[in-house]
């Protein structure tokens, strides 16, 4: 049962267009957001991550804008660049001691085209 | 520098070979985690453990076994069991309520 859902699965993109990369999830207990950027044959890297009491967050190009009633979540690569191809996965959690582990998107592999 | 370090890089198994798979973390997190990843599946939880002594089995924990016997180690076996077991593995870990911390990850090939 995947509980977070992620689209589009690759996206081709510009450089200096925006990237969107979207996410849904089912388990309204989720209470933090992260996104993580992976290049190949690395490990996942944390990007920014955003918790249900705002609605926008912003770390320079990057923002995760949320909406709590629609249980969607997305990242937004502003001014994209050919260093931003990579795969970017959404992820989701509880803070609750035992259920603490992320679920995560199946991922979006990103291309920013010259 | 803290962090979490994966070895070996890449690692070969021949047909029905057990095989260990060391993470070690000097960033004095409580929770550790296995992941496989394969082409197109994002990262699947294989196992976790919030504290030490102590695991729970993730999504897909046949045919792996893990210890925890202290806080910054939390090696992998692939056993002969796993039936398929060529892919990139990765080791994380976490401060309670926030993200994971990943390492470098180890590919293994079945040869």
């Amino acid at each position: 049962q995947q509980q977070v859902k992620q689209s589009p699965q690759s996206l081709i993109v510009q450089k200096g267009g925006i990237s969107i990369i979207n996410c849904a999830y089912e388990n309204t207990a989720f209470d933090y957001f992260p996104w993580y950027q992976q290049f190949p044959g690395k490990g996942p890297a944390l990007l920014i991550a955003i918790r249900p009491d705002v609605s926008e967050k912003k770390e320079g190009r990057f923002t995760i804008s949320f909406n709590k009633s629609a249980k969607q979540f997305s990242l937004h690569i502003m001014d994209s660049q050919p260093g931003d191809s990579a795969t970017y996965f959404c992820a989701a959690s509880t803070n609750t001691g035992t259920a603490s582990k992320l679920t995560f998107g199946t991922g979006t592999r990103l291309q920013v085209t010259l | 520098d803290g962090g979490i370090t994966q070895s070996p890089k890449y690692l070969f198994r021949k047909e029905g070979q057990n095989v260990t798979l060391s993470c070690e973390q000097n960033l004095n997190h409580d929770a550790m985690y296995w992941y496989r990843q394969d082409p197109g599946q994002g990262l699947r939880l294989i196992y976790y453990s919030q504290i030490v002594n102590d695991f729970q089995k993730g999504d897909i924990a046949e045919g792996y076994s893990v210890s925890r016997e202290k806080k910054e180690s939390f090696p992998l076996t692939v056993t002969s069991a796993q039936k398929n077991p060529t892919a990139f593995y990765l080791c994380a870990s976490r401060r309670y309520g926030y993200g994971y911390t990943f390492g470098s990850g180890t590919r293994l090939t079945v040869v």
